[in-house]
């Protein structure tokens, strides 16, 4: 069966240092991965897409990385703020017919302490 | 960004009733989802669309039916509500690189 994995356990770290997020997969090929942020009682929100043919993405302090022979992308966070602190879930779009099915990894919770 | 908006915010029902959930949008986006978010299993997919009356079934589509009579209103409804549906539903668009989410409902059965 399809499967998305992430942490489950927060990941606790201090300002000012780098968040490695992992999200692993297996049965899937994927065009597309992307990294979403939720907060408590809101919806997802869009940080990045990569692609199959792209190994890595940056955008400001985010960095996203795509190995398709490993099934795993990371997602890392430099210099990080108390503000940072939220759920981060990875999803992947599949090609299904002619559709692309988003499925999401169930996150993981970053803790940033000051 | 699209604007997308669902309705109601949240809802108490009771067992048996039926229930509908709307998600609306501003732009013409032809893909539209349904999905649930429960503690221990994330964003489930329940339904999408790829356009007007034309739908398909997600992960956990068994007890949920959608309709999508306009491009800009997609409608997820609850036959017979059961408390094994109370959660929080998104609805999302498609939308240039990412997906875009409404605000969610919370929807409780008793």
């Amino acid at each position: 069966s399809q499967k998305i994995e992430q942490n489950s356990e927060a990941l606790n770290i201090q300002e000012g240092k780098t968040a490695t997020l992992t999200c692993n997969y297996t049965n899937y090929s994927p065009a597309y991965l992307q990294w979403y942020r939720q907060d408590p009682g809101r919806g997802p929100v869009f940080l990045l897409l990569i692609r199959e043919n792209e190994k890595e993405k940056r955008k400001e302090r985010l960095k996203v990385t795509f190995d398709t022979t490993l099934k795993q992308s990371l997602f890392h966070i430099t210099a990080s703020q108390p503000a940072d602190s939220a759920t981060y879930l990875c999803a992947l779009d599949e090609r299904s017919g002619g559709s692309y099915i988003p499925t999401f990894g169930r996150g993981t919770s970053l803790i940033v302490h000051p | 960004d699209a604007g997308i908006t669902q309705s109601p915010r949240h809802k108490v029902t009771e067992t048996g009733t039926p229930v509908t959930l709307r998600c609306h949008q501003t732009e013409n986006h032809r893909y539209m989802y349904w999905y649930r978010q429960d503690p221990g299993h994330g964003l489930r997919l329940i339904h999408y669309s790829y356009g007007v009356k034309d739908t398909d079934k997600g992960e956990v589509s068994d007890g949920y039916s959608v309709s999508r009579s306009k491009t800009e209103d997609f409608l997820l409804t609850l036959e017979s509500a059961t408390s094994s549906q109370t959660s929080v539903y998104f609805c999302a668009i498609s939308e240039g690189d990412g997906y875009t989410f409404g605000s969610g409902t919370r929807l409780t059965v008793v």
